[in-house]
């Protein structure tokens, strides 16, 4: 079974500082899907961004990245400049590839805290 | 985001009474799914739907049921509310060419 681990349950960042937040998970896949979602206060489950296994090129939003590395099976998320408003819960998820009808498997969460 | 709403967003119930969720998708999206969220657990799949009448058990499925009777509508069903379903649930969904699940706002669910 895949699992996904978030290892850092809280972690906090001055504003306008750089935050990455850490993310593992073991597959026996090779094409798969994975995702991290941001939940504020308000309960929301945002999608921050999405990166496929087959690509190696990390995605990038806006201020937002990712660090894939495939062979050690970790998928990290990078907060550049951050904002009072990324203050929330920030979920890793992993999909395999079969478009639709696979659910997603998500880590345990990490509490991101900015500091003004 | 995919119009997807959940009703109600809060509910008060007492243990052994049936409560259902409603989940309500415009996007015509095939796929649909229960999630519950629990502090330390994260998001855990109780039941998914990959269309019209076909239903299937996620990792937490004991003590829920689910229907779909329409594309847009996924009804979750707790036959006899216990305390340990007291949580946060929410409804997703994804189209059959896409490959990004959209949630629903959430329903907070307490069990007394």
């Amino acid at each position: 079974a895949q699992t996904v681990t978030q290892s850092q349950p809280e972690m906090s960042v001055q504003e306008a500082e750089t935050v990455t937040l850490s993310c593992t998970y073991d597959t026996s896949e090779s094409d798969y899907y994975l995702f991290w979602y941001k939940q504020p206060p308000s309960r929301q489950m945002i999608l921050v961004i999405r990166q496929e296994a087959y690509k190696q090129q990390n995605a990038t939003e806006n201020r937002f990245s990712v660090n894939f590395q495939k062979a050690a099976k970790s998928f990290s998320l990078k907060i550049s400049d951050s904002q009072l408003g990324d203050a929330a819960m920030y979920f890793c998820a992993y999909r395999i590839s079969n478009f639709g009808n696979e659910k997603l498997t998500f880590g345990t969460g990490t509490r991101l805290t900015i500091i003004p | 985001d995919a119009g997807i709403t959940q009703s109600p967003r809060h509910k008060v119930t007492e243990t052994g009474t049936p409560v259902t969720l409603r989940c309500h998708q415009t996007e015509n999206h095939r796929y649909m799914y229960w999630y519950r969220q629990d502090p330390g657990h994260g998001l855990r799949l109780i039941h998914y739907s990959y269309g019209v009448k076909d239903t299937d058990k996620g990792e937490v499925s004991d003590g829920y049921s689910v229907s779909r009777s329409k594309t847009e509508d996924f009804l979750l069903t707790l036959e006899s509310a216990t305390s340990s379903q007291t949580s946060v649930y929410f409804c997703a969904s994804v189209g059959v060419l896409t490959d990004t699940q959209y949630f629903g706002p959430g329903t907070r669910l307490t069990v007394l």
